[in-house]
């Protein structure tokens, strides 16, 4: 069983839906949860940096994490096409990172 | 734009060459990792350092090697190329030794072996 389960899509949807994607782990260890979103053959770059249970919010993006069943989300409201990217979760125990495959997200205008 | 900056973008080479990959970090950041990324695979790490001691070793090839200069920049050196090897590599930094703290990405070489 990998660390880090994260479906790879791919998912498509008009522009303004509202986009849920998720990612689960089996290490109860984990502490700090990630978001990053990285666009085709680019680096990827930090969305959402995430510690206890519940919800944070950054304008349209909402990372939310519940430890008990472990698992994270990232909600993406009005969806834009410049949403376009393949997004990847990423959580931390102590100095080890361990990144989801991504899920490759398509907004259609 | 995150600070880590990555050089080349992209190289060409042959198999059985070496290459080698250059990074710097964020100003101020004492940790660099390096991670191969390949269509079919996702962000696999290969090595971290930390102000210039090896401080984390992932499934890197004995081909693969790294290094942290006194300055904090980091070469990754990839000998015996084979076209397996055809990926983006990137390298990411951290302020600390990367203790609950946050990754930066670099915007990556992408290597290809012919």
């Amino acid at each position: 069983q990998k660390e880090v389960e994260q479906d790879p899509g791919p998912l498509s949807v008009p522009e303004g839906a509202i986009v849920s994607l998720n990612c689960t782990y089996s290490n109860s260890a984990f502490q700090y949860f990630m978001w990053y979103r990285q666009y085709s053959r680019k680096g990827p770059e930090l969305l959402m940096y995430t510690y206890s249970s519940g919800n944070k919010e950054d304008g349209r993006f909402t990372a939310q994490v519940d430890k008990s069943s472990k698992y994270i989300s990232l909600f993406i409201r009005d969806s834009q096409p410049s949403d376009s990217a393949t997004y990847l979760c990423a959580m931390t125990t102590g100095n080890q990172f361990y990144f989801g495959t991504g899920t490759s997200l398509t907004v259609i205008p | 734009d995150s600070g880590v900056t990555q050089t080349p973008k992209h190289l060409i080479t042959a198999t059985g060459q070496r290459v080698t990959l250059r990074c710097s970090p964020r100003s101020g950041d004492l940790s660099v990792y390096w991670y191969q990324q390949s269509l079919d695979q996702g962000l696999q790490f290969l090595i971290q350092y930390y102000n210039g001691e090896e401080r984390a070793k992932g499934n890197i090839l004995e081909r693969f090697s790294a290094q942290q200069f006194p300055d904090l920049h980091s070469e990754l050196n990839l000998s015996s190329l084979e076209l397996g090897d055809s990926a983006l590599y990137f390298c990411a930094s951290s302020v600390g030794d990367g203790t609950n703290e946050k990754l930066f990405f670099g915007s990556g070489t992408q290597l290809s072996v012919l």
